[in-house]
């Protein structure tokens, strides 16, 4: 059971290069997200996909686009990379463990991202 | 728009010392979230509070869910340098109808031995 895994965990682009993170969980769990971290500023969510075949905007999704492949996968695209993405991604997964009116996400270890 | 705030951004403390990190917000939440992230890997879930007014305990550590459901604290008690790292709130909007967290903004913890 690996849990949430994310290919890759380094990453070195130049401007305007184009790219797609992976990310896969072995949990059967429905719900996914995208996230990028910055110093300061915590945890954005840039797409969530609460089921296979949808996914909605966070709070960040310029420059992003996502697919949501099957059940376990959900990848983010970057069409055409800007310095203002070099950041940290992480990818997470709801579990079907409800506590009260939330659930548990579980995360991937990351992917660091540098646009040069 | 951040709309969790979390104080302190950083705290160095000593080893065996007391702390204690405040998440606050504006808005309602319909439940509230610490997770504790360290170098290198994703964040970990530490508690989940639910109710106004909720505390909870995890060893040394007791979490506050404030009565309006608006603000959370994590106290610490006698910190060790294991509890070093990231520590973050993050909230469900109350009424979102999604399962869309907002995190806080993380209070970078460093315990010196």
């Amino acid at each position: 059971n690996a849990g949430v895994t994310q290919t890759p965990k380094f990453q070195v682009l130049k401007t305007g290069q184009s790219m797609t993170l992976q990310c896969a969980q072995d949990m059967n769990h429905n719900s996914m997200y995208w996230y990028r971290q910055d110093p300061g500023m915590g945890l954005r969510l840039i797409y969530y996909s609460a089921s296979e075949g949808t996914t909605d905007k966070g709070e960040v999704p310029n420059g992003y686009n996502v697919s949501r492949l099957n059940k376990r996968e959900f990848s983010l695209r970057l069409e055409s990379a800007a310095p203002s993405q070099t950041s940290v991604y992480f990818c997470a997964s709801i579990s079907g463990r409800r506590a009260g009116s939330s659930y548990e996400q579980y995360f991937g270890p990351g992917t660091r991202l540098t646009v040069t | 728009t951040q709309l969790l705030e979390q104080s302190p951004q950083f705290l160095s403390i000593q080893e065996g010392e007391n702390l204690t990190v405040y998440c606050n917000s504006s808005s309602v939440f319909s439940s509230l979230q610490w997770y504790r992230q360290e170098p290198g890997e994703g964040p970990v879930l530490l508690v989940t509070v639910v109710t106004g007014g909720e505390v909870k305990k995890l060893k040394r550590l007791t979490f506050q869910f404030g009565d309006a459901r608006k603000d959370s604290s994590l106290h610490i008690t006698a910190a060790q340098p294991g509890d070093t790292g990231l520590y973050l709130c993050a909230g469900l909007p109350r009424f979102s109808g999604t399962y869309k967290y907002i995190f806080g903004t993380g209070t970078r913890l460093k315990v010196l031995a």
